[in-house]
């Protein structure tokens, strides 16, 4: 099984629409996520944070449950500068170092 | 930008070569990662310093050796690459290597060829 596993995507979505990617984790003791932002041919950025009681930054809301060791991304209102692969991305804690696993990576495509 | 930068951003080597890359971070960060993106795969951690002392070999091969002379400064040497090498190499920093999920500042990457 993945450490961290996504959907595998692509979705195709028109400007203004809402859109939920979701994202599995194999290790119950990670104590951290996040989602983070990948443009084509460029480097990941951190796109948010992901906390247990869920947390929202203007059309985006990040979400995860604990027990099923789950993570879910919405954007809602779609815009074409949305247009990336959303990385799931979990990190162990304790003395694991700053290692981040990351998924593989769903890709958006907003079209007008 | 994210105040991390490498060099060269594509190089393409034969397997009998030696390279080295380069990654400098300008954000006053006090642990520097390497990580390996291929095609169609999720981004893989190569390497952790912390205060430049390695705490993390990935299990990576011996023909990548990384170096870290200062807490700004990360290089990632190569020597002996097979095809299955070629990638794009990121270079991350963040403010410490703790468990405790510091935000990763990315590079912008080397794209690796091996011929």
């Amino acid at each position: 099984r993945k450490e961290v596993e996504q959907d595998p995507g692509p979705f195709n979505v028109p400007e203004g629409a809402t859109v939920a990617f979701n994202c599995t984790y194999s290790n119950s003791a990670s104590q951290s996520f996040f989602w983070y932002r990948q443009d084509c041919r460029k480097e990941p950025k951190l796109l948010m944070s992901v906390y247990s009681s869920g947390n929202e930054d203007g059309r985006f809301t990040a979400q995860l449950n604990r027990a099923s060791q789950y993570i879910s991304l919405l954007i809602r209102d779609s815009k074409l500068s949305d247009s990336a692969t959303y990385l799931c991305v979990v990190n162990a804690g304790g003395t694991s170092y700053g290692k981040l696993t990351f998924g593989q990576g769903t890709i958006l495509t907003v079209h007008p | 930008e994210t105040g991390v930068t490498q060099t060269p951003r594509h190089l393409v080597m034969g397997m009998t070569n030696k390279k080295s890359l380069k990654c400098e971070q300008h954000l006053g960060h006090n642990a520097m990662y390497w990580y390996k993106q291929s095609a169609k795969k999720p981004l893989e951690l190569m390497f952790v310093y912390s205060l430049e002392e390695r705490v993390e070999n990935n299990s990576v091969p011996s023909r990548f050796s990384p170096e870290c002379p200062n807490s700004s400064h990360l290089f990632l040497h190569l020597h002996t690459l097979q095809p299955e090498d070629s990638a794009l190499y990121l270079c991350a920093s963040s403010q410490e290597p703790s468990g405790s999920g510091d935000t990763q500042y990315f590079g912008p990457g080397t794209r690796l060829t091996v011929l």
